[in-house]
């Protein structure tokens, strides 16, 4: 059982390029997340899913996409990478509505710099 | 966005030295949730608290689900140096889909 999977662990881009960062979980969950995490910040919601084919947005959007398509993935895409987005992001999964029964699984993280 | 204010930002402290922190918010939470963060790691889930007056325990840890429903509290008794990291409290207000997240308490143990 692999959990939350994210890939690729480290990442460098260069200012204007996009990239997609992938999450795959295995534990046939509905809710999935991305979450940022900056010094100081905590961790803060980009974007959410409550299932295949539903998303919506989080606290800190702008600059991001996704789509469901499955119940095991969830990417993030960036469009147009800046140097503001240098962060470590994580996505995570429940099977129901975290904090309902139990909170978030989350991935090992990626570490992302826009240089 | 909703903010949860989590203190002390930082602790350092002995090996064997009980360790509080707490998670306080303007608003209402049907649920409180408190996570640990290993260096390199992602969070883990310690400890989920769903009842006003709530208290529960794992191991050495106990949180607590505030009365009022806008505050939450984790206890560490007897620290050891496997307890270093960066822990989160998290939590979920009524009819939300979402996790909202304090900025962390970054712990230190001294051997």
């Amino acid at each position: 059982n692999a959990g939350v999977t994210q890939t690729p662990k480290f990442q460098v881009l260069k200012t204007g390029q996009s990239m997609t960062l992938q999450c795959a979980q295995d534990m046939n969950h509905e809710y999935m997340s991305w979450y940022r995490q900056d010094p100081g910040m905590g961790l803060r919601l980009i974007h959410y899913s409550v299932g295949a084919g539903i998303t919506d947005q989080g606290e800190v959007p702008n600059g991001y996409n996704v789509s469901r398509s499955t119940t095991e993935d969830f990417p993030l895409r960036l469009l147009s990478a800046a140097p503001s987005q240098t962060s470590v992001y994580f996505c995570a999964s429940s099977y129901s509505s975290p904090g309902v029964l139990g909170g978030y699984t989350f991935g090992s993280g990626t570490r992302l710099t826009v240089v | 966005g909703q903010q949860l204010n989590q203190s002390p930002q930082s602790m350092f402290i002995q090996e064997g030295e009980d360790v509080s922190m707490n998670c306080t918010s303007s608003s209402i939470f049907n649920t409180w949730l408190w996570y640990k963060q290993d260096p390199g790691e992602g969070p883990v889930l310690l400890i989920a608290l769903y009842k006003a007056g709530e208290l529960t325990s794992n191991g050495r840890l106990t949180a607590q689900f505030g009365i009022t429903r806008k505050d939450s509290f984790l206890n560490i008794s007897a620290s050891i140096p496997s307890d270093v990291g960066i822990y989160f409290c998290a939590g979920r207000q009524g009819g939300s889909e979402k996790l909202v997240f304090g900025k962390g308490t970054k712990l230190t143990v001294n051997p």
